[in-house]
């Protein structure tokens, strides 16, 4: 069975530009959360959501960052505009239950110039 | 409030060395979880071990064991005869769900890592 796909792998863009970060979960796994993992902060739950509704999002930094889940098998993670302190892995993770094991994707390595 | 610690910033050992991983949690729960997750220098997360609150059998898997300690507060990861493919940042995490005043709340919360380096 594949695994959480993210895409794409690298993103390098420059400030102020609009970044879209895509996510597909485990099939048949009824959450799915996004992270962001930087040198200084380690990784942070951003949100996550249930069964394609946003639960929680209270770790999104502020109003530039928006996610979407439009349907159980994809989301995506927005940032608009971009700003280099944004530079960060950012990783979509999915599990079947809220509590248990989480299963991660390759994560996507965002560079903002 | 919820915390992970992983004391140990950075470990290197020889190859075939056993090495033990520290991870030490708070929480205000009587009911979490706790995880280790690897992170090869290839980047991706790896899941390892869940272990529920309420299970302090240690658990063995192949190279790999796991310590729960409840009464420490401790979930400490060895590995034994340690090979170059350990190579990686392992991380600890703290799982806990419960609901306050009708309100589903949920938090995962992951250690800072350490850095194991095995040298051939």
């Amino acid at each position: 069975d594949a695994g959480v796909i993210q895409s794409p792998r690298h993103e390098v863009t420059e400030m102020g530009q609009e970044v879209t970060l895509r996510c597909k979960p485990i099939s048949g796994h009824d959450y799915l959360f996004w992270y962001r993992q930087t040198m200084m902060r380690g990784l942070e739950l951003l949100i996550y959501f249930n069964n394609n509704v946003p639960i929680d999002d209270s770790g999104m930094p502020e109003d530039r960052f928006s996610a979407k889940m439009p349907n159980a098998s994809f989301s995506t993670l927005k940032i608009q505009p971009s700003e280099p302190r944004d530079s960060a892995v950012y990783f979509c993770a999915s599990s079947l239950e809220l509590r248990i094991e989480q299963f991660f994707g390759p994560g996507t390595r965002l560079t903002v110039l | 409030a919820q915390k992970v610690t992983q004391a140990q910033t950075e470990i290197s050992v020889v190859e075939k060395e056993d090495v033990t991983l520290d991870c030490v949690y708070e929480t205000r729960d009587t009911t979490y979880y706790l995880f280790w997750y690897k992170q090869p220098p290839s980047g991706e997360l790896v899941f390892l071990i869940r272990r529920n609150s309420f299970d302090e059998q240690n658990e063995i898997s192949g190279r790999y064991s796991w310590n729960f300690q409840k009464s420490t507060s401790s979930f400490n990861f060895t590995i034994t005869a340690s090979q170059v493919v350990d190579s990686a940042v392992y991380f600890c995490a703290l799982s806990e769900a419960w609901l306050d005043s009708g309100a589903g709340s949920y938090q995962l919360t992951f250690g800072k890592g350490t850095k194991l380096s095995v040298i051939p």
